[in-house]
Parts: C-alpha cells; sequence; structure tokens
C-alpha cells in the first residue's frame, strides 16, 4: 500500500526557517509528479508547491513563491519542501499529495497525514 | 485565475438522506474536476475524478455529474461515515489546481 509520510513541522518565529520531508514508498516515485497542499487551522485546501516527475520542473503558488523550494532525493523516496522568510500566514498543516496517473491532470489519489506549521513569536 | 465557488457551505442532513453539493468554476474546465472527503484531523480522500468517475473502493452511493463550469457531487442515502467536509478541485490548470471552500455536511 502505498503511504506517505510528512514530517519537519513545528514551531518557527516569523522570519524563520523549517525544513519539510515526506518519505514515500511502494511505487516508482521518479515516475510521478508530487505537490505540497496546505491548510490553515479551520480553513480549506490550497495547492502550494509541485515537482514534475522528471524533477526538473518546479511549480510554486504566488503565495510562497521566492521564499519555497520544493525538492527531492530519488534515493531516499523523500520529497522536500524548504520554507525561508516564514510568516503568520504560513501557518497551516501541510500535506503531500501523488499525482494518481505518471501523465496528466493533478488529482491525488495518496495524501499524507500532514504536519503542523506554525509560524508564531 | 479560476475561481471556485462551493455551495453550501454547510448543510444539515440525517441518516438516509440524499444530498447534493454544487461546485462553480469562473471559466470553462471540461470535466477537470474532482472531489475529495475530509474527516476532521485526517487527510483529504479522493471520491471522484475527471467529474465523474468514481474512485476505486468509494461506495457507489456517491456520484458526481457535470462538465464545463457547473458540477454536482450527490451521496444518496447518507450513512453516519459520510459526515465530514468536501472539497472540490479543479485540476484544469495543472499543476496550479484549486480547491472550492468546502461544504461541511453535519447530522
Amino acid at each position: 500500500e502505498v503511504q506517505l509520510v510528512e514530517s519537519g513541522g513545528g514551531l518557527v518565529q516569523p522570519g524563520g526557517s523549517l525544513r519539510l520531508s515526506c518519505a514515500t514508498s511502494e511505487f516508482t516515485f521518479s515516475s510521478f509528479a508530487m505537490s505540497w497542499v496546505r491548510q490553515p487551522p479551520g480553513k480549506g485546501l490550497e495547492w502550494v508547491s509541485a515537482l514534475s516527475g522528471s524533477g526538473a520542473t518546479t511549480f510554486y503558488a504566488d503565495s510562497v513563491k521566492g521564499r519555497f523550494t520544493i525538492s527531492r532525493d530519488t534515493s531516499k523516496k523523500t520529497l522536500y519542501l524548504q520554507m525561508n522568510s516564514l510568516r503568520a500566514e504560513d501557518t497551516a498543516v501541510y500535506y503531500c499529495a501523488k499525482r494518481m496517473f505518471s501523465s496528466g491532470d493533478d488529482t491525488f489519489d495518496i495524501w499524507g497525514l500532514g504536519t503542523m506549521v506554525t509560524v508564531s513569536s | 485565475d479560476i475561481q471556485m465557488t462551493q455551495s453550501p457551505s454547510s448543510l444539515s442532513a440525517s441518516v438516509g438522506d440524499s444530498v447534493t453539493i454544487t461546485c462553480r468554476t469562473s471559466e470553462s474546465i471540461s470535466t477537470y474536476l474532482n472531489w475529495y472527503q475530509q474527516k476532521p484531523g485526517k487527510a483529504p480522500k479522493l471520491l471522484i475524478h475527471g467529474a465523474s468517475t468514481l474512485h476505486s473502493g468509494v461506495p457507489s452511493r456517491f456520484s458526481g455529474s457535470g462538465s464545463g463550469t457547473d458540477f454536482s457531487l450527490t451521496i444518496s442515502s447518507l450513512q453516519p461515515e459520510d459526515f465530514a467536509t468536501y472539497y472540490c478541485q479543479q485540476s484544469y490548470t495543472t499543476p496550479r489546481s484549486g480547491f472550492g471552500g468546502g461544504t461541511k455536511v453535519e447530522i
């Protein structure tokens, strides 16, 4: 069974940094695009960033562009999200999500459990 | 950006009821519309993709329809485990997909 397990969340001061990890299993990691989606407390879902299956192309929401960096280590089957210059509005549960088909649109068939990021002084 | 309007934002229903949630987009997205279910403290789960295709393992009481700008999710004969929040997602602008605001289905 495919699983995604996020880690790396926590409490950080405004302006600080965190690196989230998403460990995967049971699928060919390099064949599928992966995304990060976040959910502020009590609110809806917001797409944050995506990495193409080849790993060559990255995409970011305007709200995080220039501050967040998505990457992966294929040998470790791990997706990362480096978050710098964090703001209070970045406070959310961060999920990694797998695209269902190796090509096509971002229908997310597998989601991680999520990791909470709190930005506060 | 494609705007998404999901309605209602919440609804009350009873076990056995049939409920319909709608999702409207600001421009045509063909059938690039997915539905997810989320329970408190849990990750979203895919229910329907491509507007009307039931994801593997999802009960047949869930159904989706629509194309273009107007879509709906129907749960026939609501079960206790169906009380949750439901989100639509447009994947037309992949990878910059967008989500609706959610519909909380309560008893």
